[in-house]
């Protein structure tokens, strides 16, 4: 079946820190994958997403890279902002499935 | 364009008691889908919907849980005979019927359950 791994949170960073979130998946088939993030109080919304191999998605100072000889697609941002504390989730979407699964989310705090 | 629409935002309910979750698609979308997430947890699919169709409700639990999107209204997620595990926040959203593999979903703010 697919499954999505996240590295394990919360993580805590200081303004302007590199950030990186691991992301691993299982899959068969060719999936796209997505990066979407959750602030308080509030539903998920797309951060970025990437649909076959070594594609690399970005906004808003985030990327994220489909590698399919790791099975990894971690996010990544030079220069984290106060404003970026927020709830990541990586997720998969396989062609023969309507539905997407997601991983168990990471928290990210940064401080000023 | 209103986003996806879900209420109530907060849903309180005793024991034994039903909840009924409404979710509206944004517009043009065709696809409905639930997910559920747990305190401290990661969102857990349980069922994706079109008009008057189930298409996948692998993640349901098999007793007290429904779901519908009927041709005309909201779509219904239906909880019956609640137990406080049922407590979580629960999220709909939707896609548009586009090339599978790159269906992006479309978050409501959620509704939360809690039962006493």
């Amino acid at each position: 079946g697919n499954s999505v791994t996240q590295m394990e949170g919360p993580v805590t960073l200081s303004e302007e820190a590199f950030l990186t979130i691991n992301c691993t998946y299982t899959a068969t088939g060719y999936p796209s994958l997505f990066w979407y993030v959750q602030y308080p109080g509030e539903g998920l919304q797309l951060l970025l997403k990437a649909t076959k191999a070594d594609d690399k998605g970005s906004n808003k100072g985030f990327e994220a890279t489909y590698r399919k000889e790791t099975t990894s697609f971690h996010l990544e941002k030079g220069s984290v902002q106060v404003s970026d504390s927020a709830v990541y989730f990586c997720a998969l979407l396989n062609t023969n499935a309507g539905k997407s699964t997601f991983g168990d989310g990471t928290t990210l705090t940064v401080k000023p | 364009n209103a986003g996806v629409m879900q209420n109530p935002r907060h849903l309180v309910r005793r024991r034994g008691q039903e909840a009924r979750l409404r979710c509206s698609p944004m517009k043009g979308h065709s696809h409905v889908y639930w997910y559920r997430q747990l305190p401290e947890e990661g969102l857990k699919f349980m069922v994706y919907l079109q008009k008057e169709n189930i298409i996948d409700e692998s993640g349901m639990p098999k007793e007290r849980f429904s779901a519908e999107f009927p041709k005309e209204g909201p779509s219904i997620l239906r909880i019956q005979q609640v137990v406080r595990g049922d407590s979580a926040a629960y999220f709909c959203a939707s896609s548009p019927l586009t090339q599978l593999g790159a269906n992006v979903l479309t978050f409501g703010a959620g509704s939360r359950l809690t039962v006493l």
